[in-house]
């Protein structure tokens, strides 16, 4: 079945940092791919998104490019804030699987002044 | 801006005991989603929701666990006769779709953490 991998946390990175938190999927078809981002006491916020091979996503200065070749969504960053501080959920929507979200394990971000 | 809220944040109960999780979708979506985070675990899928039925289901969503949307406005989920590993925060999600190639996000709330004693 489909399934997403992430590396294990925590990161803890200093402010203006490069980030890169890597993520591999494993899916039939062509899956839609999304960063998620959970600030703590809230919610899961949409981050970026891709729909198709050599898309790339990007908000708020993060980036990830949709690899079929390799199975990846990688997201970077090239200068971190303390305000980025958060978790981090790679995930993927399978074609025409009625929308649901299967996620990795989380990636939490900490980033030092 | 139009946010899926949750109610209650925190809840306690005791193993055996039925619990209900309410959910406020976003007035237009029409795809509504039931997920689950077990402290330290990666977030599950539970149930899609669409058109008063229910869409999809995971092996998570036994017969102790239902949904329901009993008016125009609330989604909620039902746990009839809790256990200790029921204990996680639940989210709920919705959407205006979800069909074809196109993706619809899915907007969350923040959570119900669920404690079961």
């Amino acid at each position: 079945g489909n399934s997403v991998t992430q590396m294990e946390g925590p990161v803890t990175l200093s402010e203006e940092a490069f980030l890169t938190i890597n993520c591999t999927y494993t899916a039939t078809g062509y899956p839609s791919l999304f960063w998620y981002v959970q600030y703590p006491g809230e919610g899961l916020q949409l981050l970026l998104k891709a729909t198709k091979a050599d898309d790339k996503g990007s908000n708020k200065g993060f980036e990830a490019t949709y690899r079929k070749e390799t199975t990846s969504f990688h997201l970077e960053k090239g200068s971190v804030q303390v305000s980025d501080s958060a978790v981090y959920f790679c995930a993927l929507s399978g074609y025409n699987q009625g929308g649901k979200l299967i996620f990795g394990q989380g990636t939490e971000l900490s980033v030092k002044p | 801006e139009p946010e899926v809220t949750q109610t209650p944040s925190h809840q306690v109960t005791q193993m055996g005991q039925e619990v209900i999780l309410r959910c406020v979708p976003i007035s237009n979506h029409l795809y509504f989603y039931w997920y689950r985070q077990i402290l330290g675990q990666k977030v599950e899928f539970l149930v899609s929701f669409y058109n008063n039925e229910i869409s999809e289901k995971s092996e998570i969503f036994d017969d102790q666990f239902s949904v329901e949307r009993p008016d125009g406005s609330n989604f909620t989920l039902k746990i009839r006769s809790t256990k200790l590993e029921d204990s996680a925060m639940y989210f709920c999600a919705s959407s205006e779709g979800a069909t074809g190639s196109s993706y619809n996000e899915q907007f969350f709330g923040p959570g119900t953490r669920l404690t079961v004693l």
